[in-house]
């Protein structure tokens, strides 16, 4: 299985809104709604900001948002905040009951 | 409180196998519908998944590792343990253990974490 493909880097200022693609196939993303992201700090373990492509768990603010069309999941963080500057990665269960992350994205704020 | 923690060797040579053991709280491992992962990351790489363990004894490996991973359990003390044999310098990363974000819905993701352990494969 290969890894899901996301832009290496976007960025944004304060206030504006940054959308990170992630791209599989119809054997992972595009098969199930089962697309999951997670936001690490560096340095840190990654944290679950988004799960089931479209569910937020408990504590993590609405800015994020989550949503799929085909073979293709997004995270959208909408209303930008300097403690939102991390890498994001996207992940996938698959039909063979084994999981796929993404190549990973840096969120930089201006 | 869910709480998980890699422990293992810092450093391993070329060739040696690694094991690896996570010790959580907060949970239980013979809970129906509980699953572990493991997953890694190379310095400054992405996330990759390499096994997980259900509450039957149920093992999933990552296509790519699977014949060199090996993964089980000890719910007397609440502990996974990966081992991999064969290790080469392009192993060494974080090791993280992860437990599954909804019981039973293996599918959901991973909402929590271990801190991670450093392995740094070298002669």
């Amino acid at each position: 299985q290969s890894a899901l493909t996301q832009p290496p880097s976007v960025s944004g200022s304060p206030g504006q809104s940054v959308t990170i693609s992630c791209t599989g196939t119809s054997s992972d993303v595009g098969g199930y709604n089962r697309v999951s992201w997670y936001q690490q700090p560096p340095g840190t373990a990654p944290k679950l900001m988004i799960y089931e492509v479209t569910s937020r768990p408990s504590g993590v603010p609405d800015r994020f948002s989550g949503s799929k069309s085909g073979n293709t999941a997004s995270l959208t963080i909408s209303g930008l905040q300097a403690e939102d500057e991390a890498d994001y990665y996207c992940s996938s269960y698959t039909s063979s009951s084994t999981y796929v992350f993404g190549t990973g994205t840096k969120v930089t704020v201006l | 409180q869910v709480t998980l923690r890699e422990s293992g060797p810092a450093l391993v040579k070329p060739t040696q196998t690694l094991t690896l053991t996570c010790t959580f709280s907060g949970f239980s491992l013979s809970t129906p519908g509980m699953c572990v992962s493991w997953i890694r990351q190379p310095p400054g790489k992405a996330l990759e998944w390499l096994a997980r363990i259900d509450w039957d004894d149920a093992k999933y490996y990552s296509p790519s590792l699977r014949t060199r991973l090996s993964i089980s359990k000890d719910t007397s003390k609440n502990q996974v343990v990966l081992t991999m044999t064969n290790m080469d310098p392009v192993d060494t990363g974080t090791y993280y253990c992860a437990r599954i974000h909804v019981v039973g819905a293996p599918t959901v993701g991973f909402g929590y974490w271990g801190q991670g352990s450093l392995v740094t494969v070298s002669s």
